[in-house]
């Protein structure tokens, strides 16, 4: 069996500082992780993914997150907010056929 | 190219209405999937084809018909909705690359179906 707890419902940052968005998961198997964002009224879009090649994971729009197995956490970071990145952000995991495991979601707004 | 296409983009129907949602990819992935997405919640996986055969229903209420036509397409019919059932509807697809179905999903925009 596979879940997601993403520890916060929202996150508000200013401009230029530090985001942290948090996800805890559990999971039989050696899964598979990702991060989605949604813009309002928008589909899903893949920041990155984990698929256990490196424990640092690079993704679009300069976020990353850190593999912790003995942690079983995957949190996504990015040095500097903007604007553009107010939106709702989906920790997921997948390690059953076809089927994904939705964290919650954060809402992230970036003050200006 | 990740782009997985949905039309059309918003829907208002009544509740005896009969309605079609479209969804298409052209990057040769082999599963499609319908999710249901209500407001300030995760989606919800309602289909999923895999090689064009339905794999997985998740006790979905048949008023919401999916089909299959080709690889590339994917349709769900609409019949007898209720006003619950507005939400964004979203399709996805994934590679089934060496038939791993833990793949990437890749999402469309989403119809916005709304149930008068």
């Amino acid at each position: 069996a596979q879940s997601v707890t993403q520890l916060d419902s929202h996150v508000s940052v200013s401009e230029g500082t530090p985001v942290l968005l948090r996800c805890n998961y559990s999971s039989s198997y050696s899964p598979s992780l990702f991060w989605y964002v949604q813009h309002p009224n928008k589909g899903l879009q893949l920041l990155l993914k984990y698929t256990s090649a490196a424990t640092l994971v690079k993704g679009i729009n300069g976020f990353e997150a850190e593999f912790k197995k003995s942690e079983t956490s995957f949190h996504l970071t990015k040095p500097s907010a903007h604007m553009s990145d107010a939106a709702e952000y989906f920790c997921v995991v997948s390690d059953d056929d076809y089927k994904l495991s939705f964290g919650a979601g954060t809402t992230v707004t970036v003050r200006a | 190219d990740t782009e997985v296409t949905q039309t059309p983009k918003h829907l208002v129907m009544g509740m005896t209405n009969k309605k079609s949602l479209k969804c298409e990819q052209h990057m040769g992935h082999r599963a499609m999937y319908w999710y249901k997405q209500k407001a300030k919640k995760p989606p919800e996986l309602m289909f999923v084809y895999s090689y064009e055969k339905l794999s997985i229903n998740e006790s979905v209420p048949s008023r919401f018909s999916p089909e299959c036509p080709n690889s590339s397409l994917l349709n769900l019919h609409l019949h007898a909705l209720q006003p619950e059932d507005s939400a964004l509807y979203l399709c996805a697809s994934s590679p089934l690359s060496a038939g791993v179905s833990t793949d990437t999903q890749y999402f469309g925009p989403g119809t916005r179906l709304t149930v008068l």
